[in-house]
């Protein structure tokens, strides 16, 4: 079983603070590494799908790097707002890989 | 709208009467998986499907089975249910895994309750 490892288990932070948590993953044997939105009472629904060294990818206040040859990957939420408060997770594919292997997840809570 | 259906959203049942959830996807999806979230150990794959007829086994497929026999309908079956299949199930489909851009679609969660 691939290990993924998502760090903080849990952060808080006061609105319009930004901040950034951390994934890690296998760096020999990639081929994708996914992210993911989970608001409570709702199902995780995907914010970026990264697949090269070095990959940037930005969606709104909310983006995503990558590191390949080191295994991880930083999310960053800039100015974070109440709506922000998630839990983010990221998962691992690695090459012919028929399965997503899904870390714990960061759980963010931004207070108003 | 594009959507993956999971049914029911919530059930209880007691140990030993087999069950269905049903999961369907209206997108033409290939991909199509179920796993199950327990606190503090993540999301876990439990079956796969890479396309009709084509399953696999996940992480922890102890007690439970699949089908495929349409591109558009994965069902978890529960043969006997235990108590320690409590858990929040999600089915979730993607066009081919590992297409670049392309994440999983979730459903809508099923919470079970094994008494």
């Amino acid at each position: 079983i691939l290990n993924v490892e998502q760090s903080p288990q849990s952060l808080h932070v006061q609105e319009g603070d930004s901040t950034n948590f951390t994934c890690s993953f296998p760096s020999s044997n990639f081929y994708a590494l996914h992210w993911y939105r989970w608001e409570t009472a709702k199902s995780p629904e995907a914010l970026f799908v990264m697949t090269l060294n070095g990959d940037e990818k930005k969606k709104g206040r909310i983006s995503a790097t990558l590191n390949t040859k080191e295994g991880y990957s930083y999310l960053y939420i800039k100015g974070s707002q109440p709506e922000d408060s998630a839990t983010y997770l990221c998962a691992f594919l690695a090459p012919g890989g028929s399965r997503l292997t899904f870390g714990e997840g960061t759980q963010l809570t931004v207070n108003p | 709208e594009a959507q993956v259906t999971q049914n029911p959203r919530y059930l209880i049942t007691v140990t030993g009467k087999k069950l269905t959830v049903t999961c369907s996807q209206n997108m033409n999806h290939e991909y199509m998986s179920w796993y199950r979230q327990d606190p503090g150990l993540g999301l876990r794959q439990i079956y796969y499907s890479m396309n009709v007829e084509v399953t696999d086994k996940g992480d922890v497929p102890e007690g439970y089975k699949v089908s495929r026999k349409e591109k558009r309908n994965f069902p978890l079956i529960l043969e006997s249910p235990s108590p320690n299949q409590t858990s929040l199930y999600f089915c979730a489909s993607s066009p081919r895994l590992g297409l670049d851009g392309y994440g999983y679609t979730f459903g809508s969660g099923t919470r079970l309750t094994v008494v």
